[in-house]
């Protein structure tokens, strides 16, 4: 089936510091690829998408480039603020039958120290 | 513009017990999905409602249900209330059916004892 697989957290960094959380999938078609964050006690926000393979969606200094060859959609940021704290969500979405829905990773925890 | 509202934000129940939780999409989105998200399991999607239809389903037991009116307003209920039941409950909304980008809701944590 499809699903989407991220890294473990927490992960904790400090200000400034290179920032990488590793998202690959399987799907049976060609997916949307999204990243959503989640700041403590609110909903989840879009941070960024791609719709094709080597699409680079790109939002408040975060990255992810769709590789499609190893069905990947790795989310970076070269310098992380303690504001950047939340936790990132890895999604895809696929149609299939004329039916489509968004299929979550587990979530990535992030803390940054000042 | 405001955003998805839900209600209640919190709620405690016991086992056996029944809930509903409402959602009040943005203005202008039509569909309305609700995912369950809990610790162990992360976000899982419940259903989606599109034009007061239902357009899909996860895999939730029949306890598990929802309905959305003609002002796209959803609600969902869950019967027969188990421990395993405790999660935080998000709605999210979108323009048109296919899960578009969702905006979300901040959620309703129920907690059943």
């Amino acid at each position: 089936g499809n699903s989407v697989t991220q890294m473990e957290g927490p992960v904790t960094l400090s200000e400034e510091a290179f920032l990488t959380i590793n998202c690959t999938y399987t799907a049976t078609g060609y997916p949307s690829l999204f990243w959503y964050v989640q700041y403590p006690g609110e909903g989840l926000q879009l941070l960024l998408k791609a719709t094709k393979a080597d699409d680079k969606g790109s939002n408040k200094g975060f990255e992810a480039t769709y590789r499609k060859e190893t069905t990947s959609f790795h989310l970076e940021k070269g310098s992380v603020q303690v504001s950047d704290s939340a936790v990132y969500f890895c999604a895809l979405r696929l149609t299939q039958g004329g039916s489509e829905k968004l299929v979550f990773g587990k979530g990535t925890k992030l803390t940054v120290n000042p | 513009k405001a955003g998805v509202t839900q209600t209640p934000r919190y709620l405690i129940k016991t086992r056996g017990q029944q809930v509903t939780l409402s959602c009040s999409p943005i203005s202008g989105h039509r569909s309305v999905s609700w995912y369950q998200q809990t610790p162990g399991q992360g976000l899982q999607f419940l259903f989606e409602y599109f034009s007061e239809t239902q357009r899909n389903k996860g895999n939730f037991p029949g306890r598990f249900s929802g309905r959305q009116f003609s002002n796209s307003r959803s609600e969902m209920n869950v019967s027969t209330l188990e421990l395993g039941d405790s999660a935080l409950y998000l709605c999210a909304s979108s323009l048109g059916f296919g899960a578009n980008v969702l905006t979300f809701g901040a959620g309703s944590r129920l907690t059943v004892l």
